[in-house]
């Protein structure tokens, strides 16, 4: 079985400083998201890519960057943290073979900001 | 653009009672359609899909049916445990853009013993 490996798993920024957030698979996928997750709110999708080299904008990016250099590793940027901010990031991926697509996810870096 | 609502939570059962949680959506598409849980400290989890419409996904006991007409996925189980104490997410996935899986904002399900 594969695995997906969020880190850092917590996260405490300070306000308008640039952050990280990195994700690996090992299950080949070509297809993978970040998604954040904020209470009352649900998952709501950042950026997603399809294959390496590949983004493509979700609903809420910005503020936001992402990078897809490998197929096994999909990278998130949030550019200026913002003050109180507190939210989980999950990342996911999928085969990205057809339409029965069902992302399967990390366990998330909980984000804090000072 | 496309959309999932569901039941706002959160929703407190008792143990052995039956449990609905509503989902509708919307796109103009032919969606795929998901429900997710998710238990505390954890990523949420696939709990089935249904790519196509009139059919039926089940698993551990919950259900839902692909209602076309109605645009809805609704969530049951006609027992409920403490042990389902979770998050649950509605999500869809439309065929014009199968890599893009929209979800709902959750529903917290707490049953007591």
């Amino acid at each position: 079985g594969g695995i997906i490996t969020q880190t850092p798993k917590f996260l405490i920024g300070q306000e308008g400083q640039k952050l990280t957030l990195k994700c690996q698979q090992n299950f080949n996928h070509d297809t993978m998201y970040w998604y954040r997750q904020d209470s009352g709110k649900g998952l709501r999708l950042i950026y997603y890519s399809i294959t390496e080299n590949d983004l493509q904008k979700g609903d809420l990016s910005e503020g936001y960057d992402a990078s897809r250099e490998k197929k096994s590793s999909f990278s998130l940027t949030v550019t200026s943290a913002q003050k109180n901010e507190m939210a989980v990031f999950l990342c996911a991926s999928s085969p990205g073979t057809d339409n029965n697509q069902a992302p399967l996810f990390g366990e998330g870096t909980r984000l804090s900001v000072l | 653009g496309d959309s999932v609502t569901q039941t706002e939570g959160p929703v407190t059962l008792s143990e052995g009672t039956s449990l609905t949680v509503n989902c509708s959506y919307e796109t103009k598409q032919y969606p795929t359609l998901f429900w997710y849980v998710q238990y505390p400290g954890e990523g949420p989890q696939l709990l089935f899909k249904v790519p196509k419409a009139n059919e039926k996904g089940s698993n551990r006991g919950f259900e839902a049916t692909y209602n076309k007409e109605a645009t809805s996925f609704h969530l049951q189980k006609a027992s409920v445990q403490e042990s389902d104490s979770a998050v649950y997410y509605c999500a869809l996935s439309a065929d014009t853009n199968a890599y893009k899986v929209i979800f709902g904002k959750g529903t917290h399900l707490h049953v007591l013993p």
